[in-house]
């Protein structure tokens, strides 16, 4: 089961910050936050992920609370492009062969 | 940037039929990789999970005779849908950790199956 809860559906005006909240209240000390997206009939894309601070990429921004139990994912100027389903995901990368596992995700909408 | 790519993107076959899905790291070494299904407006659920050299191991639910899967080498993985029947029609996709960036996993394109 995804250790993570989103909510199902948010819409953003163009040209708006997207702001994609995340819960994960029982992360454990070595878990990563990961975020990806699936824009419609492709594969997962990679958007960013953190530990404990903050992290900021050419696609997105993370923001990571201090006890770490929840995080927001932040795209700062949303195209009709970014429509898609984002999700986000706790992983203990170093841990083996340990897979992603993907829960519901929220379906963002992006709106000329 | 690590690229990971699935072959074909798409497939039609018939009922019975066995198809094969090909999943390759292009500039980096998986000994690991995941193999994902979505069926439509839903979430991808992880079938499998594929070791170079060794057996995969399979998801609660998911058979393993018939979702074969290959991992010969550390840049190939396969999927072979045996007796294909319309209910596996779906978008598999597969996935592979390693390259340069530290704990990022890498997906395909995804391969949408159609069973007549």
């Amino acid at each position: 089961d995804a250790k993570t809860t989103q909510p199902p559906s948010m819409d953003c005006a163009e040209g708006r910050a997207a702001n994609l909240p995340c819960n994960h209240s029982t992360i454990s000390g070595n878990e990563y936050v990961y975020w990806y997206r699936q824009i419609h009939s492709q594969g997962p894309q990679y958007i960013i992920h953190g530990l404990k601070n903050n992290e900021t990429n050419e696609m997105a921004s993370l923001i990571i609370t201090e006890d770490r139990k929840s995080s927001t994912l932040i795209l700062p100027h949303a195209t009709l492009r970014d429509t898609a389903v984002y999700y986000c995901i706790v992983l203990d990368p170093f841990s083996g062969n340990t897979p992603l596992v993907f829960g519901k995700g929220t379906r963002l909408s992006v709106i000329a | 940037g690590a690229v990971v790519s699935q072959h074909p993107s798409w497939v039609i076959c018939k009922s019975g039929t066995s198809v094969k899905i090909e999943c390759r790291s292009l500039d980096f070494q998986a000994t690991t990789m995941f193999w994902y299904r979505q069926f439509p407006k839903q979430s991808l659920m992880l079938m499998a999970t594929s070791n170079e050299g060794s057996k995969a191991t399979y998801e609660q639910g998911v058979e393993k005779d018939k979702f074969l899967i290959n991992h010969a080498s550390l840049t190939l993985s396969t999927l072979t849908v045996t007796s294909a029947h319309p209910e596996d029609s779906s978008f598999y996709i597969c996935s592979a950790r390693g390259g340069w960036r530290t704990g990022e996993l890498f997906f395909g394109e995804g391969s949408r199956l159609t069973v007549l």
